[in-house]
């Protein structure tokens, strides 16, 4: 199975630049979610989504778009790249709306803004 | 306002030595509670979760945490490590409002470190 993928792996963009990062799952999870990593910070819900055509904000969403036209993706938009943006972003897809059930993580896009 | 705490940023300990990791938390209603790990360049895998009845949880690789209700903790704790332990992890803590919301608060990690 290959569970919950990310691309790209590794990304460097200018201040201002967009972009989009991929998340594809293909567990038919309803439930998926994007998260930063920064150091000392732990991991922040940016946006969810409990099915297609439904998302939702997470904790820190401003500066992102995200869409679900279909079970398996799940982008997540930068619509000007800002140097706050440089982080660590995963994706990750749950069988339910809770983490009851446990969260599958990708491995992660290194994003620098510079 | 729900919180979670990992007093331990770093943490060294010698191969087969036994370690633990502090968690602590605070909510005002009943919570979930979870343990992740995140080996080097990775995301991050469910080790356990309490959810309900024994406060003695065991996960895989040889972990178990204990919910200490009235010290609002989940330790998790490993006997005797082994250099395949070396990663990051992270406690977790979710609370479901009366209204079905989910707030799932992760704490700010610890790095799990095993010394030859």
């Amino acid at each position: 199975n290959a569970g919950v993928t990310q691309t790209p792996k590794f990304q460097v963009l200018k201040t201002g630049q967009s972009m989009t990062l991929q998340c594809a799952q293909d567990m038919n999870h309803e439930y998926m979610s994007w998260y930063r990593q920064d150091p000392g910070m732990g991991l922040r819900l940016i946006h969810y989504s409990v099915g297609a055509g439904i998302t939702d904000q997470g904790e820190v969403p401003n500066g992102y778009n995200v869409s679900r036209s279909t079970t398996e993706d799940f982008p997540l938009r930068l619509l000007s790249a800002a140097p706050s943006q440089t982080s660590v972003y995963f994706c990750a897809s749950s069988d339910g709306a809770y983490s009851l059930y446990g969260y599958t993580f990708g491995s992660g896009t290194r994003l620098t803004v510079v | 306002a729900q919180s979670v705490t990992q007093l331990d940023s770093q943490v060294p300990v010698f191969e087969e030595a036994p370690v633990e990791l502090r968690c602590n938390y605070s909510s005002s209603v009943s919570v979930y509670l979870f343990w992740y790990v995140q080996y080097p360049n990775q995301g991050l895998q469910l080790l356990l979760k309490y959810l309900s009845g024994s406060t003695l949880v065991k996960g895989i690789n040889g972990f178990e945490a204990e919910f200490n209700k009235s010290q609002t903790s989940f330790h998790l704790r490993k006997p005797s490590v082994h250099i395949s332990d070396t990663a990051e992890y992270f406690c977790a803590v979710s609370e479901i409002s009366n209204f079905g919301n989910e707030k799932l608060t992760f704490g700010t990690g610890t790095r799990l470190t095993i010394i030859p």
